[in-house]
C-alpha cells in the first residue's frame, strides 16, 4: 500500500540552524501539506501546497518557514533559523486531486532544537 | 479553531461496539465530516468521511444525523490496537485541498 515518507525520523539541531526536513508523497498525489504537532497539544496545521504554490497557510507559518518541491517526488519544510519552541513532531501529508479528498500523513520527523 | 465538539474521553471494553459522537451544529452545506486517529504520535491516520448519507468501510461506519448537526463513528469490534485519539473535523470540500484542522479529539481507551 503507497505511504507518505518522511525523512530524518528524528532530528536535533543547534537553535539558530536552518533545518530541512523531508517527505515524499504519494506518487500520484497532488496536495501537499505540513503540519506539527508539538509535545502533548494537539495537531496544528503549517501549510498547503498545490500547482507548484502555497494554497494556504496558517499565523504558525511565518517567514521562517519554507517549502518546496525541488523536483518530482520530494516535498521539503524548510525552518530557516531554529527556535527552542520549533521542538515538535512534524508531518507530511498528501492528497489526490478531486474534491472530498482524503489526506494520508507520514509517520513524521520529530525535532528537537537545543 | 475546530467547529467540532467531541468528549473528551471514552472507554470501551474489547470486542463491543465503540460509539464516538460528534457535533458540528454550524456545519454548513459544502462541509465534509471527516474522522481521523492518532495513535501514540504516530501520524494522524484517515478512518472515513462523509457529506449527509450514511459511510461504511472496512474500518468503521459513519452515522449523519438528517439535519446534519451531528454524527457518530461506529468501530463494530473495537480491539485494544483501536486505543488512540479520535478526531471529528469538518472541511469544505474544494478542488485545492482545504487543510484539515483538528482539535483536542476524543482519547477513546479499549481494554480487556
Amino acid at each position: 500500500e503507497p505511504e507518505v515518507t518522511q525523512t530524518p525520523s528524528h532530528q536535533v539541531t543547534q537553535m539558530g540552524q536552518e533545518v530541512i526536513l523531508r517527505c515524499v508523497p504519494i506518487s500520484n498525489h497532488l496536495y501537499f501539506y505540513w503540519y506539527r504537532q508539538i509535545l502533548g497539544q494537539k495537531v496544528e496545521f503549517l501549510v498547503s501546497f498545490y500547482n507548484n504554490e502555497i494554497s494556504e497557510k496558517s499565523e504558525i507559518f511565518d517567514d521562517q518557514f519554507s517549502v518546496e518541491r525541488p523536483d518530482g517526488s520530494n516535498f521539503t519544510l524548510k525552518i530557516r533559523s531554529t527556535k527552542l519552541e520549533d521542538s515538535a513532531m512534524y508531518f507530511c501529508a498528501s492528497g489526490y486531486l478531486g474534491v472530498s479528498t482524503e489526506a494520508f500523513f507520514g509517520q513524521g520527523t520529530r525535532l528537537t532544537v537545543v | 479553531d475546530a467547529k467540532t465538539t467531541q468528549p473528551t474521553s471514552m472507554d470501551c471494553a474489547e470486542g463491543r461496539a465503540a460509539n464516538l459522537p460528534c457535533n458540528h451544529s454550524t456545519i454548513s452545506g459544502n462541509e465534509y465530516v471527516y474522522w481521523y486517529r492518532q495513535i501514540h504520535s504516530q501520524g494522524p491516520q484517515y478512518i472515513i468521511h462523509g457529506l449527509k448519507n450514511n459511510e461504511t468501510n472496512e474500518m468503521a461506519s459513519l452515522i449523519i444525523t438528517e439535519d446534519r448537526k451531528s454524527s457518530t463513528l461506529i468501530l463494530p469490534h473495537a480491539t485494544l490496537r483501536d486505543t488512540a485519539v479520535y478526531y471529528c473535523i469538518v472541511r469544505v470540500a474544494t478542488q485545492a485541498g482545504t487543510a484539515l484542522i483538528f482539535g483536542k479529539g476524543t482519547t477513546l481507551s479499549v481494554s480487556s
